[in-house]
C-alpha cells in the first residue's frame, strides 16, 4: 500500500524557515517525480515544486523560485522542502504527490503552514 | 505559467449528467495528452479521477470520464449522486517537470 507521511509544517514568523519532509512507503521511491503542491486557506491548488527520480532535474512555480528548495534522499525514501523568507501568502496546506507525466495518483496527508508574526 | 480556466461553479440534479471545462493553451492542456482531474471534498486531501486524459485510476467509477479536444479538456460525471459534492480541479503537464492547476470547479447536487 502506497503511503506519502508529510510533516514539518507549523507556525513561523515573516521571514523565517521551515523544512518539510515526506517520507514515503509501498512503492519504488527513486522511481518516481515528486512534487510539492499547497492550498491556501479557501483557495485552489497549486504546483510549488517537483522533482524527477533521480533527483536531476526540479522546477519551481514563480511565487516561490529563489526561497525554496526541493531535495530527495533515496538512501530514505523522503522527499522535502526547504522553505526560506516565507511570506504571509505562503500561508497553506502542503501535500506531498507522487507525481506521473499524467497526474499525481497518491497524496499525503497534508502539513498546514501559517505565517504570522 | 497562468493557471487553467475553470467555470467557478456547476450544478446538477441526481442522475444527471454534468460536464465542467478546462481551457489552457497549446503549451499545456493542447500541447500534452497529459491532463488529470482531482476531486476534493472539504477538509480532505485531493483524489485523482482521471490522468492522461481519459484514463480512470482502480476504484474509480466509470461514471466519471474525461475527453479533450483542442486546447480544452473537460471531466464528465453521468448519473450524479449526492457524494459527488465536491470541488473539481484539471491539471496540465506543460513540460520540464512542471504542472500547471487550474482554479477549481464546486459541484453542487440539487
Amino acid at each position: 500500500e502506497v503511503q506519502l507521511l508529510d510533516s514539518g509544517g507549523g507556525l513561523v514568523q515573516p521571514g523565517g524557515s521551515l523544512r518539510l519532509s515526506c517520507v514515503a512507503s509501498g512503492f519504488t521511491f527513486s522511481t518516481y517525480a515528486m512534487s510539492w503542491v499547497r492550498q491556501a486557506p479557501g483557495k485552489g491548488l497549486e504546483c510549488v515544486s517537483s522533482i524527477s527520480g533521480n533527483a536531476g532535474t526540479t522546477s519551481y512555480a514563480d511565487s516561490v523560485k529563489g526561497r525554496f528548495t526541493i531535495s530527495r534522499d533515496n538512501s530514505k525514501n523522503t522527499l522535502y522542502l526547504q522553505m526560506n523568507s516565507l511570506r504571509a501568502e505562503d500561508a497553506a496546506v502542503y501535500y506531498c504527490v507522487k507525481t506521473l507525466y499524467g497526474g499525481g495518483d497518491y497524496w499525503g496527508q497534508g502539513t498546514l503552514v501559517t505565517v504570522s508574526s | 505559467q497562468s493557471a487553467l480556466t475553470q467555470p467557478r461553479s456547476v450544478s446538477g440534479s441526481p442522475g444527471q449528467s454534468v460536464t465542467i471545462s478546462c481551457t489552457g493553451t497549446s503549451r499545456d492542456v493542447g500541447g500534452y495528452n497529459y491532463v488529470s482531474w482531482y476531486q476534493q471534498h472539504p477538509g480532505k486531501a485531493p483524489k485523482l479521477l482521471i490522468y492522461d486524459v481519459n484514463r480512470r485510476p482502480s476504484g474509480v467509477p466509470d461514471r466519471f470520464s474525461g475527453s479533450k479536444s483542442g486546447n480544452t479538456a473537460s471531466l464528465t460525471i453521468s448519473g450524479l449522486q449526492a457524494d459527488d459534492e465536491a470541488d473539481y480541479y484539471c491539471c496540465s503537464y506543460v513540460g520540464s517537470y512542471t504542472w500547471v492547476f487550474g482554479g477549481g470547479t464546486k459541484l453542487t447536487a440539487l
